[in-house]
């Protein structure tokens, strides 16, 4: 079975310090990934998304960039973290085939 | 753009029927999908509907979709104090390239 995985699962960081953030998927080949910012206001953002090794979309220009470097590993980064970087990230993946998306526990970023 | 909305609370009695509705814009939706988030946790897939459907049962979990008046619901039968969480209504949309469009959730009170 496929399993999403995300760490830190917290992280606290001061302003303009850098930023990395990954997840990776088991059980599963040439996933669609995702990132998705979820603000205190409980809205989903989705920042990102990749259909390959290399291929990034970005969906809202921002301080955060992403990176595929494996075709099961999907990155997020900042190189300064603002305050309004806060919030809870999360990665999803879906499959070439099908739509649905599977999300993963979270990471809680807290930008101080 | 494509929208998706819904009530942000609601609050039951254990034992009772819960039922959180959805509406959406978007009349090419392929998919529309509810998950659940529980405190601190990612998201969980609950249960998809395809848009040729007009009702879904899962145990405990009923789906009905009103494709005319662009209205999705989900009814939770006898409400465990386990089911408080914030339910998310989600469309896939074909009109911006096959992405998840979510709501704003509901929040889901359960009370003894």
């Amino acid at each position: 079975s496929q399993t999403i995985h995300q760490w830190p699962a917290t992280l606290v960081q001061p302003v303009g310090s850098p930023l990395s953030l990954e997840c990776t998927v088991e059980g599963t080949s040439n996933p669609n990934l995702y990132w998705y910012r979820q603000a205190a206001g409980r809205g989903l953002q989705l920042l990102f998304y990749s259909v390959g090794i290399g291929q990034i979309s970005s969906e809202v220009p921002q301080n955060l960039s992403a990176s595929r470097p494996q075709d099961r590993q999907f990155i997020l980064s900042s190189k300064k973290l603002l305050l309004s970087d806060s919030g809870f990230y999360l990665c999803a993946w879906s499959g070439q085939s099908t739509d649905t998306q599977y999300f993963g526990p979270g990471t809680r970023l807290t930008v101080l | 753009g494509e929208d998706v909305e819904q009530s942000l609370f609601l609050s039951v009695r254990e034992g009772d029927s819960s039922v959180i509705n959805c509406t959406y814009t978007d009349s090419s939706s392929t998919y529309l999908y509810w998950y659940k988030q529980e405190p601190g946790a990612g998201l969980q897939l609950l249960t998809y509907i395809f848009s040729n459907m007009d009702m879904k049962q899962d145990q405990r979990l009923t789906v009905l979709l009103n494709k005319k008046d662009k209205h999705l619901s989900l009814r939770i039968a006898d409400t465990q104090t386990g089911d408080s969480a914030i339910y998310f209504c989600a469309e896939m949309s074909r009109n911006q390239g096959g992405k998840l469009i979510f709501g704003q959730g509901t929040e889901l009170s359960v009370k003894p």
